[in-house]
């Protein structure tokens, strides 16, 4: 399965800052995914990333919070845009192991980035 | 629509006790079921996952899980817990043969004791 490395792993952030977060896969693949992990609550998927096209986001995610990039296939960036303390939550990368039938595949996951925003 | 609920947002047991996690799934279409891990400061890692075939589903680590359609349950078991398993667990569910994302549950933190 792929490697994922995630970056930066923590990061301590100001109310009202940006932070990019990069995500960097072993091998090219086709979609990349965008999670956020807030304390007792499920992993909820903000976006898509498709190489070559705008990020498809999920209901209430929009582009001007999350901007996306997607260069090439190996490569993503997140960004959270003005943030609040309501923004502090673990932040995944993930990518989808297309080997086997639709719906059967596998989520890889980066190690995450954890971010408090004060 | 997919939909997943997992029992107990904490479970402690024993070392060497049966662990026993809770996950019950909702789907208006067969479903693929998975079970991550995800020790600590680390992402994600697939346990086991249930597509078609065998209901009864080897993992990782010595877990397992039994997908029971009547029940709509697919409850994650390790017969003698480790120190080491101590960790978050996800259930999560996909819709088969689409494209759909996959929905996780909110996660059991399990906690082992010497």
């Amino acid at each position: 399965s792929a490697v994922i490395s995630q970056k930066p792993s923590r990061d301590i952030c100001q109310r009202g800052t940006s932070l990019t977060i990069q995500c960097q896969v072993d091998s090219q693949v086709t979609m990349m995914f965008w999670y956020r992990q807030q304390p007792g609550q499920s992993l909820t998927l903000i976006a898509t990333a498709n190489q070559g096209s705008e990020a498809t986001y999920e209901s209430g995610f929009v582009i001007d919070k999350f901007p996306i990039s997607r260069p090439n296939l190996t490569f993503s960036t997140l960004t959270v845009s003005n943030m609040s303390p309501e923004d502090s939550s673990i932040y995944l990368c993930s990518v989808e192991d297309r080997i086997g039938q639709k719906g059967a595949n596998v989520l890889t996951f980066g190690a995450g980035s954890r971010l408090t925003v004060l | 629509a997919q939909s997943v609920t997992q029992l107990g947002s904490h479970v402690s047991v024993s070392e060497g006790a049966l662990v026993l996690l809770r996950c019950n799934y909702s789907s208006s279409v067969p479903p693929y079921l998975f079970w991550y891990v995800q020790y600590p400061n680390q992402g994600l890692q697939l346990l086991l996952k249930y597509t078609t075939g065998a209901t009864l589903v080897k993992g990782i680590n010595g877990f397992e899980a039994e997908f029971k359609k009547s029940e709509t349950s697919f409850h994650l078991t390790k017969p003698s817990a480790h120190m080491s398993d101590a960790a978050e667990y996800f259930c999560a569910v996909r819709a088969m043969n689409r494209d759909d994302k996959i929905i996780f549950g909110k996660g059991t933190r399990l906690h082992i004791l010497p």
